[in-house]
């Protein structure tokens, strides 16, 4: 079985700030690891992905997570906060290979003041 | 269209009542994928097709919910009965090959 913690519900950051976003995963298996951002009335949008190889990840919009097996974690950073990362982040884990369904924390919602 | 849409965007029903919810996956697309998310959750796995076939259905809650898709695009997940509980953003996500999930903008469920 696998799951994802996401400690605390709400984080807010100022306008420029660091963007500190954690993910701890609980898996049997190598994991596949991910980030989805939801926009508000929007669908989830992936943000970036870990799968093999490199464990420092970049994604869209600035944000990078890396893969820290050790720890199991799977940290989400961006140096600078823009008001137009406000929004939900779900960190989610699966198992290894294509298709595997997603197994997703509860989320952090994210605000950033100017 | 470009990604996954999902119809209705919002559907009030009674308690007891049989719903629809329909998924239009990204053209092309071979595996589609059905999540429900209730109110300050993460999205939770219900069931995945490979094609036409159910290639993994372990996350339905029970035998009220039901999906299907004939032709291997177009999929619709079925209700029966339902309950308050039931009550949630019902989410739709396809994918071609690989890990990349595209999901939809999803159904707002509510049973009064």
């Amino acid at each position: 079985a696998q799951s994802v913690t996401q400690l605390g519900s709400h984080v807010s950051v100022s306008e420029g700030a660091l963007v500190l976003l954690r993910c701890n995963y609980s898996s049997s298996v190598p994991p596949y690891l991910f980030w989805y951002v939801q926009y508000p009335n929007q669908g989830l949008q992936l943000l970036l992905k870990y799968t093999t190889g490199a464990t420092l990840v970049k994604g869209i919009n600035g944000f990078e997570a890396e893969f820290k097996k050790s720890e199991t974690s799977f940290h989400l950073t961006k140096p600078s906060a823009h008001m137009s990362d406000a929004a939900e982040y779900f960190c989610a884990v699966s198992e290894s290979g294509a298709n595997s369904k997603l197994t997703f924390g509860k989320g952090i919602t994210l605000s950033v003041r100017p | 269209g470009a990604g996954v849409s999902q119809t209705p965007s919002n559907k009030v029903t009674e308690k007891g009542k049989y719903v629809e919810l329909r998924c239009d996956p990204i053209s092309g697309h071979t595996a589609l994928y059905w999540y429900r998310q209730s109110l300050g959750q993460g999205p939770e796995f219900l069931i995945y097709f490979q094609g036409t076939g159910a290639a993994d259905d372990s996350g339905l809650p029970n035998d009220r919910f039901f999906a299907v898709r004939p032709e291997g695009s177009v999929s619709t997940l079925k209700i029966q009965r339902t309950e308050r509980g039931d009550s949630a953003v019902y989410l739709c996500a396809s994918s071609l090959t690989g890990t990349s999930k595209f999901f939809g903008p999803g159904t707002r469920l509510t049973v009064l």
